[in-house]
């Protein structure tokens, strides 16, 4: 079953910010990630956040986590052409080495 | 400095056919990873191994074997394909053992399709 959800789709014009969504099920969850694919490509590791942070910022990323609602959010601030990509979620539960992934969000940039 | 190596990119199979997927990462990391990726699933990990000469399963890992040949080189097997195994395949590799506290990256992936 999912254990890490997120919508689907995300379209926003340039310039503008983009958020997306994540929700999650593990209250035990340590570290949870954000990581962009880019078509016929890898996963790339965007951010990560400690679960006992509120708030990561990178540039133009800022992650913001709600433990007691287990929502974890991407925001891109101007976002570009170049952002276009599936964002995907993950957590790590405590004493485990198994990541569960989210089945991703297609950001599309429109010009 | 490549990173994290999957060969083939692509591959087409048969039912009750095998092969082999093939990672191998450069960056000396001791954890490597196999995950299935399927449309609106996300990633699910098959099998990892925290060190050379272990492996341990992961979320699904019925009908996969795999090998830790050494520290560069994890190898992913199907026995005998079945069409629910149509996926793509990321290996992905951390410098420590453990997932909680590790970076992982990934490779780009191999596109297989069982008929």
């Amino acid at each position: 079953g999912e254990d890490v959800e997120q919508s689907l789709f995300l379209s926003v014009r340039e310039g503008d910010s983009s958020v997306i969504n994540c929700t999650y099920t593990d209250s035990s969850s340590t570290y949870l990630y954000w990581y962009k694919q880019e078509p016929g490509a890898g996963l790339q590791l965007l951010t990560y956040i400690f679960s006992n942070m509120d708030m990561k910022q990178d540039q133009r990323l800022t992650v913001l986590l709600n433990k007691k609602d287990k929502h974890l959010s991407l925001r891109i601030a101007d976002t570009q052409t170049g952002d276009s990509a599936i964002y995907f979620c993950a957590e790590t539960p405590l004493n485990n080495n198994d990541m569960r992934f989210g089945a991703g969000t297609r950001l599309t940039v429109k010009p | 400095n490549a990173g994290v190596t999957q060969t083939p990119k692509f591959q087409v199979l048969k039912t009750g056919q095998s092969m082999t997927l093939q990672c191998a990462q450069d960056m000396n990391h001791n954890s490597m990873y196999w995950y299935r990726q399927d449309p609106g699933m996300g990633l699910r990990l098959i099998y990892y191994s925290a060190s050379e000469g272990t492996t341990d399963k992961g979320e699904v890992p019925n009908g996969y074997n795999v090998s830790r040949l050494n520290k560069r080189e994890f190898s992913l097997r199907l026995e005998s394909a079945a069409p629910s195994q149509t996926s793509v395949y990321f290996c992905a590799s951390s410098a420590g053992t453990s997932a909680i506290t590790d970076t992982q990256y990934f490779g780009p992936g191999t596109r297989l399709t069982v008929l």
